[in-house]
């Protein structure tokens, strides 16, 4: 049962332009979500998170959304940079469980 | 800040001998580190929870005598695969979180190759 769903394997943007990254959970007990960048032979290098008390959070070019009614989120990348491509993934985890729910990941690719 | 290293990055050894790798927090004391396997093109996949001073807590379908897990302090967890065998070949993360933080940092990864 995949409780975290990333259903792009796969985005393609262009340098300069908006790339956005989309998440869908099952679980409604989950309140606090995650987006981790990785690079190939490397670990997931932690991007930005949200509680489920918002709907958004912004860090530098990064902003996450969340509609809970939807089960959903989204991470917005802009402008987007070459260094951006890399395989993104988003984690969900319910207060007290400790541990994280990862969605499959999506491959970003910056063109220049 | 809360930077997580791993050792080795990668290793290679022979079919049945076992393998250990350290993971550990540099600059925070981490209550709970997690160990994560990564298979091409997938997902992570967690392994086992180790709270600091006790037992780890594993997934299911995850052999605990065979992926021994270590969580002597606050600062360092190991996982030894015992007995290693091809099919064990994978990339070995680790996390750690800071007291009760959700937030997971991750360690850069081991890669283990098992000939």
């Amino acid at each position: 049962d995949q409780q975290v769903k990333q259903n792009s394997p796969s985005l393609s943007v262009q340098e300069g332009r908006i790339s956005i990254l989309n998440c869908d959970y099952t679980n409604s007990m989950f309140d606090y979500f995650l987006w981790y960048k990785k690079y190939p032979a490397e670990g997931p290098t932690f991007l930005i998170s949200i509680s489920s008390i918002k709907d958004k959070n912004e860090d530098g070019r990064f902003t996450v959304f969340l509609n809970k009614s939807a089960k959903h989120l989204s991470l917005h990348i802009v402008p987007s940079q070459p260094g951006d491509s890399a395989v993104y993934f988003c984690a969900a985890s319910q207060q007290g469980a400790q541990k994280l729910v990862f969605g499959q990941g999506t491959r970003l690719t910056i063109n220049p | 800040g809360a930077v997580v290293s791993q050792h080795p990055s990668r290793v290679i050894c022979k079919s049945g001998t076992s393998v250990k790798i350290e993971c550990r927090s540099l600059d925070f004391q981490a209550t709970t580190m997690f160990w994560y396997r990564q298979f091409p093109k997938q997902s992570l996949m967690l392994m086992a929870t180790s709270n600091e001073g006790s037992k780890a807590t594993y997934e299911q379908g995850v052999e605990k005598d065979k992926f021994l897990i270590n969580h002597a302090s606050l600062t360092l967890s190991t996982l030894t695969v015992t007995s290693a065998h091809p099919e064990d070949s994978s990339f070995y993360i680790c996390s750690a979180r800071e007291g009760f933080e959700d937030t997971q940092y991750f360690g850069p990864g081991t890669r283990l190759t098992v000939l």
